[in-house]
């Protein structure tokens, strides 16, 4: 089983300032099935980058996933009020499909 | 408009069964990967089980192997998932997601709203 660390578990920044998630795999991912996910109070999971890098329909281009092989990033460029959230990474190259344990974005 | 329903949530005690479903609309099910993900209260997201497009392969997660089993009818456009042995760590809420085009490289794109699952005495 692949296990997905992320860092930091909680990240607190003002509006406007850029946010930089990692997740880190226990081994390589293949063909970047790595996927981003963010979840806000009360709500679904909505999927936010598919492929390590490919932002899904409707996504703010402030969002942007990179990396491959075993570390991968999320950064929100310019953070806004509404991105206060938990981020969630998941691979689905290798079953089980499994998920990090989040990171909480806190907005001050 | 592409959604997902799920249904089937409720009150079971430990070792009983509960089937959920999710009624996919505004999209040509058949030819779809679809999941389920759990959600614990207060936890984070957990990954159950998945269905691949036309070929129907299925995945699960090790913690229900043997217990759960996901299956799709693609003339009522409806996944399920059939939980047995339930047990007290089963409870969460439940996700229907679907994936992509007989492909999961896409991602999970589309979410329901979940459906509750509490195992107790």
């Amino acid at each position: 089983e692949i296990v997905l660390t992320q860092s930091p578990g909680t990240l607190s920044l003002s509006p406007g300032e850029r946010a930089t998630l990692s997740c880190r795999a226990s081994q390589s991912i293949s063909s970047s099935y790595l996927a981003w996910y963010q979840q806000k109070p009360g709500q679904a999971p909505r999927l936010l980058i598919y492929g390590a890098s490919s932002r899904a329909t409707g996504i703010p281009d402030r969002f942007s996933g990179s990396g491959s092989g075993t570390d991968f990033t999320l950064t929100i460029s310019r953070l806004e009020p509404e991105d206060l959230a938990v981020y969630y990474c998941q691979q689905y190259g290798n079953s089980p499909f499994t998920f990090g344990p989040g990171t909480k974005v806190h907005i001050k | 408009e592409v959604q997902l329903l799920e249904s089937g949530g409720g009150l079971v005690q430990p070792g009983g069964s509960l089937r959920l479903s999710c009624a996919a609309s505004g999209f040509t099910f058949s030819n779809y990967a679809m999941s389920w993900v759990r959600q614990a209260p207060g936890k984070g997201l957990e990954w159950v089980s998945s269905i691949s497009g036309s070929v129907g392969s299925t995945f699960y997660a090790d913690s229900v192997k043997g217990r759960f089993t996901i299956s799709r009818d693609s003339y009522k456009d409806t996944l399920y998932l059939q939980m047995n042995s339930l047990r007290d760590d089963d409870t969460a809420v439940y996700y229907c997601a679907k994936g992509g085009l007989d492909s999961f490289y896409y991602g999970m794109d589309v979410w329901g709203q979940g459906t509750t699952v509490t195992v107790s005495s």
